[in-house]
């Protein structure tokens, strides 16, 4: 069974890094074929992709958001970190990650999401 | 990135009608679309990928169709369970970034 959960700070004040983890089981990230991604979803809008690592340690990142996004991964505790530098409250969301595989490409498991609110 | 446009974004039906949502993309994603199914508090749920594969444990009544740059969910009898927001999500462009559509609200009429 694929689980993930996000843990993480539910309120960061502006101008500092938020780090997320993502902790999952079911599956492993030395496996060939996986991915695990960050996404988040501000108030009343759409899920917007963040940040992807793959199997191979590849990277990818939200063109908007590169310079501010690190996503780093511990193969051995099944976990993958995102870390997003000077947050503004504009960056109050929900911050979920989701699993994805090079085979069928969607996001097919998702976590529970943490809700962070940036503010002062 | 490419754009993608729902519409409806509100949708009021009533138990047993037949509803369809509509995906367009900005260009052509051949057949790379997802949609998902997501109530209040609770993360997105795939229904549909590869515009019209059913996913797993997903109800018949859901189905999907399309390629290139339009694509439709269709809820054949709609269930008390489907009242929701609906979201189709691109996942052709390579490698990032894959974009949601603005989300479509299925409301009770």
């Amino acid at each position: 069974q694929v689980t993930l959960k996000e843990s993480g700070p539910a309120l960061v004040k502006p101008t500092q890094t938020l780090t997320l983890t993502c902790t999952f089981s079911g599956f492993s990230l030395s496996t060939t074929d996986m991915r695990v991604n960050w996404l988040r979803q501000s108030p009343g809008k759409a899920p917007e992709w963040l940040a992807r690592i793959d199997w191979d340690d590849e990277k990818f990142y939200s063109t908007s958001l590169k310079t501010r996004l690190t996503i780093s991964k511990d193969t051995s505790k099944n976990q993958v970190v995102l870390t997003m530098t000077n947050m503004d409250p504009v960056d109050t969301a929900t911050y979920y990650c989701a699993r994805s595989m090079v085979t069928t490409l969607h996001f097919d498991y998702w976590g529970q999401g943490i809700l962070v609110t940036v503010s002062s | 990135d490419i754009q993608m446009t729902q519409s409806p974004l509100t949708l009021s039906a009533s138990v047993g009608d037949r509803v369809t949502i509509t995906c367009r993309a900005s260009e052509s994603i051949s057949g790379w679309l997802a949609w998902y199914q997501q109530k209040a508090g609770k993360a997105p749920k795939v229904l549909i990928y590869k515009a019209s594969t059913l996913e797993s444990g997903v109800p018949s009544r859901f189905s999907g169709s399309g390629s290139g740059t339009e694509f439709t969910l269709t809820i054949s009898s709609l269930q008390p369970d489907d009242f929701a927001t609906y979201y189709c999500l691109q996942y052709y462009s390579y490698p990032s970034p894959w974009t949601f559509g603005q989300g479509t609200k299925v409301e009770v009429k």
